[in-house]
Order: structure tokens, then sequence, then C-alpha cells
């Protein structure tokens, strides 16, 4: 079966860093998506990764490594508005996305 | 504004009607996907349309759930004689089958409530 995981809530301070793990088990891998997901709105796209290594936009960096099955989403510089939850997706062989519950980030000022 | 639109963004039905949303996708986007989310999960796969071809169909769809794209434009989702079961956000997106970019954009969404 195909399956995503990524913890379920995780806390972090205002101004520091969190780092959000997703581990993934799927039939193909045409690359992994994170999107960004506020209370009662829809998910918008952060990042993603098809090579393994790290990918920088701003203040958040996705890494990958393929042979692990594993990617994070590292966050720095938090702010409360980054309070939301952070859905890992890995789009599989039939180019479909397989997405992860989410792992909601409590920002604590 | 050139993002995915939905429509209704709420409804309330009562268990055993029929309801229908409408999305309208990216302009230049030939891809379009329906998604059903509940509280605490990440979305779940429903269908998705290459123009107005209907590609994919999940197997855990129910037959009261259909879905058309009849000009390869705006898309339609019709749930017959609800559930409370069906209550849920459900999220259509679309992208672009452009080299690897596959990005998904999200529209904001129909909250079905059935009571």
């Amino acid at each position: 079966g195909q399956n995503i995981d990524q913890p379920t809530e995780m806390t972090a301070t205002e101004g520091a860093i969190v780092q959000i793990n997703c581990t993934y088990q799927t039939s193909g891998f045409n690359g992994l998506f994170w999107y960004q997901q506020h209370a009662g709105e829809a998910p918008t796209f952060l990042s993603y990764n098809v090579l393994d290594g790290l990918e920088e936009k701003g203040r958040f960096s996705s890494f990958l490594s393929r042979s692990k099955g594993y990617s994070y989403l590292l966050l720095k510089e938090l702010q409360m508005k980054d309070s939301a939850s952070y859905l890992c997706a890995v789009r599989d062989s039939n180019y479909q996305l397989i997405w992860g519950a989410g792992t909601k980030l409590i920002i604590k000022p | 504004d050139t993002g995915v639109s939905q429509n209704p963004r709420h409804k309330i039905t009562k268990r055993g009607q029929n309801v229908t949303f409408r999305c309208d996708p990216i302009s230049e986007h030939n891809r379009l996907y329906w998604y059903r989310q509940t509280l605490g999960q990440g979305p779940e796969f429903l269908t998705y349309f290459q123009n107005e071809a209907q590609l994919e169909k999940s197997r855990l769809l129910s037959d009261r759930f259909s879905a058309e794209r009849p000009k390869g434009s705006f898309s339609t989702l019709e749930i017959q004689r609800t559930e409370q079961g069906d209550s849920a956000m459900y999220l259509c997106a679309s992208s672009s089958f452009r080299d690897s970019d596959y990005e998904q954009y999200f529209g904001p969404g129909t909250r079905l409530t059935v009571t």
C-alpha cells in the first residue's frame, strides 16, 4: 500500500527553527511536495523536490532523500502567521498526489 | 483574480438530497482534480480530468458521486442521495501539463454539511 507519515502536531517558539519530517512508501516516485494549509483554507504550494538534496526558498527549505524515502521541511525565523498545517504529498508512478494527514504547527510567542 | 474558483463556498443540505458543486480552474490549465478533505486529514483524491476526459476515479468513490468537465474548462461534482458521512470540504485543484511542473493550485473549497 501507499503511505505517507508525518507527525500530527508540533509546537515551536516565535523566532526559532522547526523541522517537520515526512517519510513515504509509494508505488513509484515522481516528486515530493510540501503545502501549507491554514485552518478553513485551501492548501498553498510551498516547495517541490524531485532530486536528492536541499531546496531553499527564503525562510523555508525542503530536503529529500529518495533512498531513505524521507523528506523534511525546515522553517526558520518562525512567525505567528506560520501557525498552520503542513502537508507532505508524493507524486506516484501514475502522477497522482498521495497526501499525508498533515502536521499541525503551533507557534507560541 | 485568475486563480481557481469554487461555488458555492458553503452548502448545507438534508440527508437524501442531491448537491452539485462547480469548479472553474485557471484558464490555461488542462488538468483538473477533485479532492475531499475532513478535519485533521490530508486531501483524499476523488477524480481528475485532462481536458474533458475523466482519466481516473478513486476506487473508494461511491456511485453516488459523479463529475463532469464537458468542454474541458469548468467542472461539476454531483453527489446524489447525500449521507451524513459526505460532510467534508470538497477541494478542486488545477495544473498544467508542462514539463515536470505539475504543481496543483487549489481553490477555496466548498464546505458541505449534511444534516
